[in-house]
């Protein structure tokens, strides 16, 4: 696909549940971001990797909460003993350089809800 | 730090009215971006323009425009004879590249409704 696509769109977590969010860039794409977006507000940043390097986890909430790109190409975000406040829409952007204030293009999003 | 401002939570407008949408950020860098971006029922977001802070010359886009102020700290959105198909939530939202290492905060956005 040309776009940011991003799997799976909807998931339903048991407390205490691992889960894992996935996210395709488009094809080249040098930067990757992760953003949490509650309902009702903005995307708040999560975390920025330049290729496979994670340059930038400062927006991670707390240490269940992990990424990784290892191929510079794919994400994954892991979230681990998932937490009711985890509920929220996860988004993943792509931008064509490592210039992070570079047009960032979204993805769909991953509407976790944890119960 | 950094921070952006939407004040208007909810907009209704007629059709083929005019509407504008208010952003204030607050920044301490000389060197910054704006951007706008919207977010249809979908959910994803669809960047709709960029802006640093050295050019503020307004920009027209077909029904949109925008009217950067330094002066007043303000990024503002106006859709010129709106159409129901602009009904989405629109994001403000402010990078610095030098001091925040160009991550992007967001407004928490403003719900465009445009009724036929």
């Amino acid at each position: 696909g040309a776009g940011v696509s991003q799997s799976p769109r909807y998931k339903v977590a048991k407390r205490g549940q691992d889960v894992a969010l996935r996210c395709d860039p488009i094809s080249g794409h040098v930067s990757l971001f992760w953003y949490q977006q509650a309902l009702g507000q903005g995307p708040e940043f999560l975390t920025y990797f330049q290729n496979e390097a994670q340059l930038d986890k400062s927006g991670l909430p707390s240490d269940r909460f992990f990424a990784e790109r290892p191929e510079g190409s794919v994400s994954t975000l892991k979230i681990q003993r998932t937490q009711q406040e985890d509920s929220a829409v996860y988004l993943c952007a792509s931008s064509p350089t490592s210039g992070r204030v570079d047009t960032q293009y979204f993805g769909p999003g991953t509407r976790l809800t944890v119960l | 730090a950094q921070k952006v401002t939407q004040a208007q939570t909810e907009i209704s407008v007629v059709e083929k009215e005019d509407v504008t949408l208010d952003c204030v950020y607050e920044t301490r860098d000389t060197t910054y971006y704006l951007f706008w971006y919207k977010q249809p029922p979908s959910g994803e977001l669809v960047f709709l323009i960029r802006r640093n802070s050295f050019d503020e010359q307004n920009e027209i886009s077909g029904r949109y425009s925008w009217n950067f102020q330094k002066s007043t700290s303000s990024f503002n959105f106006t859709i010129t004879a709106s159409q129901v198909v602009d009904s989405a939530v629109y994001f403000c939202a402010l990078s610095e590249p030098n001091t925040n290492a160009g991550k992007s905060t967001f407004g928490d956005g403003t719900t465009l409704t445009v009724k036929p």
